[in-house]
């Protein structure tokens, strides 16, 4: 079964630390995604990357990162956690074109920062 | 630039009862069309899509059409059972491959 994965489901960190969120895709996509949830706002996108080494800014850059070594890793680095990075953080990964058929979705990483 | 709207949750139900979620979209040309649902919990998975005007997706008993005259991609099922007590999400695919995504909105069925 194709998937992507998120290393940790919960997540409590304090505030100033270097936070790190993991991603793995087993099905070759190009694309992969990081978006964070919160109440009443939907997902918003926070970077992007379109093929290894490369990575684009999303809506909400601000203090955070990504690193994309290998084609089915996509990091997200929170540089100095703040309270108001606490979130759902969701990867997804997708085809790089050709048919538009949408993303998969990893289960999400929920992240409190205390 | 492109975006989405759709209905304010929660819309609660009873067992059996039928269900919109209105969604409406505004984009540059003819994006392709998804609702993706999400269980307490768990992240986002794909629903049904639409990927040009008139396309009808379908899936689990949920259907949505994608009116470009109106452009709307309202979401309906017959009837709805407890277990579609989600949170489903209506987006659109941009030129880009980004997907932009509407608040979500939260369904409740009861028993």
């Amino acid at each position: 079964d194709v998937k992507v994965t998120q290393s940790s489901r919960y997540l409590v960190k304090r505030t100033g630390e270097k936070v790190f969120l993991e991603c793995v895709q087993d099905m070759d996509h190009e694309n992969m995604f990081w978006y964070r949830q919160d109440p009443g706002l939907g997902l918003r996108l926070i970077y992007f990357s379109y093929d290894v080494k490369m990575k684009e800014k999303g809506d909400i850059p601000e203090g955070y990162s990504v690193s994309r070594e290998k084609k089915e890793r996509f990091s997200l680095i929170l540089e100095s956690a703040s309270t108001n990075q606490t979130s759902m953080y969701l990867c997804a990964s997708s085809f790089g074109s050709g048919p538009r058929r949408g993303y998969t979705f990893g289960s999400g990483t929920r992240l409190t920062v205390v | 630039g492109d975006s989405v709207t759709q209905m304010e949750g929660p819309v609660t139900l009873s067992e059996e009862a039928f269900l919109t979620i209105n969604c409406t979209y505004t984009a540059t040309g003819y994006p392709s069309l998804f609702w993706y649902v999400q269980y307490p919990g768990e992240g986002l998975q794909l629903l049904l899509k639409a990927t040009k005007a008139d396309d009808k997706g379908s899936n689990k008993g949920f259907e949505a059409t994608y009116r470009k005259e109106t452009t709307s991609f309202h979401l309906e099922k017959g009837s709805v059972q407890v277990s579609d007590s989600a949170v489903y999400f209506c987006a659109l695919m941009d030129s880009s491959y980004k997907l932009i995504f509407g608040s979500g909105t939260r369904l409740l069925v009861r028993p």
